[in-house]
């Protein structure tokens, strides 16, 4: 079976500090880890993904296989990061079908 | 190119009731996919679509049923409805030959009453 952890349910900074959404995952096979976000009015959209090893909007998030961790991190949050996020994993090369974790609110303010 | 659309947008039904949930996949993919999303909760996987037939289940009981259109659309249908189905329901497709993610729709907010 597959879990994904996020801790978090909010997360709240000021604006220029840094963030770190944690999420935590359980699997016993090779995952693929996402990062999904819902800005408010907006639909749920893929923010990154562990394979592509990209910076999207100033995100990073590093696959620690040891830690079985994703963790997202900026160093500098700005207002308009303030969203859902979500985690997700799913089994490599199966089915496109995701797991997600319960989602961090993340208000950074002004 | 469209995105995806879920229709309708809010629906109040009684306690049980049958419902359809309606979803139109972004133009050139082929696979869809069904999530329950309860208040405070991550979306929770139902049942994916593809080439018309189920591709994989979540642990949802068989009143919940779905089917695909050559098209690809998708009708999500849940029988007997109970109070505990009140959710946003989210549909998500995405392009069977490519791994760049979901595209999700808005959803369709259920109440149970």
């Amino acid at each position: 079976a597959q879990r994904v952890t996020q801790p978090e349910k909010l997360l709240s900074v000021f604006k220029g500090a840094p963030v770190e959404l944690k999420c935590n995952y359980s699997y016993s096979g090779s995952p693929e880890l996402f990062w999904y976000v819902q800005y408010s009015r907006q639909r749920l959209q893929l923010l990154l993904r562990h394979i592509s090893r990209e910076s999207i909007k100033g995100f990073t998030a590093d696959l620690n296989k040891g830690e079985t961790s994703f963790h997202l991190k900026k160093p500098f949050a700005q207002e308009e990061d303030s969203a859902m996020y979500y985690c997700a994993l799913r089994a490599s090369g199966g089915s496109y079908i995701p797991t997600f974790g319960r989602g961090t609110s993340l208000i950074v303010h002004p | 190119e469209t995105g995806v659309t879920q229709s309708p947008t809010h629906l109040i039904k009684t306690r049980g009731q049958q419902v359809t949930l309606r979803c139109s996949s972004q133009s050139g993919h082929n696979t869809v996919s069904w999530y329950q999303q309860a208040l405070g909760q991550g979306p929770q996987f139902i049942f994916q679509y593809y080439r018309e037939e189920e591709n994989g289940r979540g642990n949802f009981p068989p009143r919940f049923s779905g089917l695909q259109f050559p098209n690809y659309s998708s009708e999500l249908n849940v029988n007997a409805l109970e109070l505990d189905d009140s959710a946003l329901y989210l549909c998500a497709s995405s392009p069977a030959d490519k791994e760049d993610g979901y595209t999700f729709g808005s959803g369709t907010r259920l109440t149970v009453v």
